[in-house]
């Protein structure tokens, strides 16, 4: 079974709307990070926003905020005010533990492209 | 903060030859290094986890014969393609791992293209 499930392949949203990437998780251990990640054309992999299994509010950055439901598994992301530079690949990640030598496990993405 | 630094950020070599990426951690000591590949359009697929001074542990179906990773000091990690051929043409990515980092831990390097003819 998938460990993160990204159902969205693409998202088409017009500037300054708000957005809703959704990613539900599967995982048994109790301690667990959930991430959010944004990777533009080039590549690069740009870190949005964190949430511990443990923390009671839903995590909030900037424009970007977690909507984080624990009991159903699922950990979306919201953004605000949608700029035409939010065009970009999107990636839900899950840190099962707190190991070190604990890696990211990665979703499939959506692509969100933001229209003027 | 963290960086990790990657290098090539692209490369094209010729189908046989053997590739060498590079991921140096430039102000923190990066025990554990990760290592992903990604295709177009794709999710990242972990491919080994590196620590330091000892042999990388490979994920299911990832060849180590064909896809060395050495981990020889806390800011060097490097991964080797052998004889490489077009179906390795893909984007490579590190991250390394480090309780300091602003972002939970987890630093990425800027990835590779590689692209083999």
């Amino acid at each position: 079974a998938q460990k993160i499930t990204q159902t969205q392949p693409g998202m088409f949203v017009q500037e300054k709307e708000a957005v809703t990437l959704d990613c539900t998780y599967d995982t048994s251990d109790p301690s667990y990070g959930l991430f959010w990640y944004k990777q533009p054309s080039s590549g690069e992999m740009i870190f949005l926003i964190y949430q511990g299994s443990y923390d009671q509010q839903n995590a909030t950055e900037g424009r970007y905020s977690l909507n984080f439901q624990k009991a159903r598994k699922s950990a979306n992301l919201v953004i605000s005010a949608s700029q035409l530079g939010d065009s970009a690949m999107y990636f839900c990640a899950m840190r099962e533990g707190y190991q070190a030598g604990t890696a990211l496990i990665f979703g499939k993405g959506t692509t969100l492209s933001v229209s003027s | 903060g963290a960086v990790v630094s990657q290098h090539p950020s692209w490369v094209i070599c010729k189908s046989g030859t053997s590739v060498k990426i590079e991921c140096r951690s430039l102000d923190f000591q990066a025990t554990t290094m990760f290592w992903y590949r990604q295709f177009p359009k794709q999710s990242l697929m972990l491919m080994a986890t590196s620590n330091e001074g000892s042999k990388a542990t490979y994920e299911q179906g990832v060849e180590k014969d064909k896809f060395l990773i050495n981990h020889a000091s806390l800011t060097l990690s490097t991964l080797t393609v052998t004889s490489a051929h077009p179906e390795d043409s893909s984007f490579y990515i590190c991250s390394a791992r480090e309780s300091r980092a602003p972002s939970y831990g987890y630093t990425f390097g800027s990835g590779t293209r590689l692209t083999v003819v």
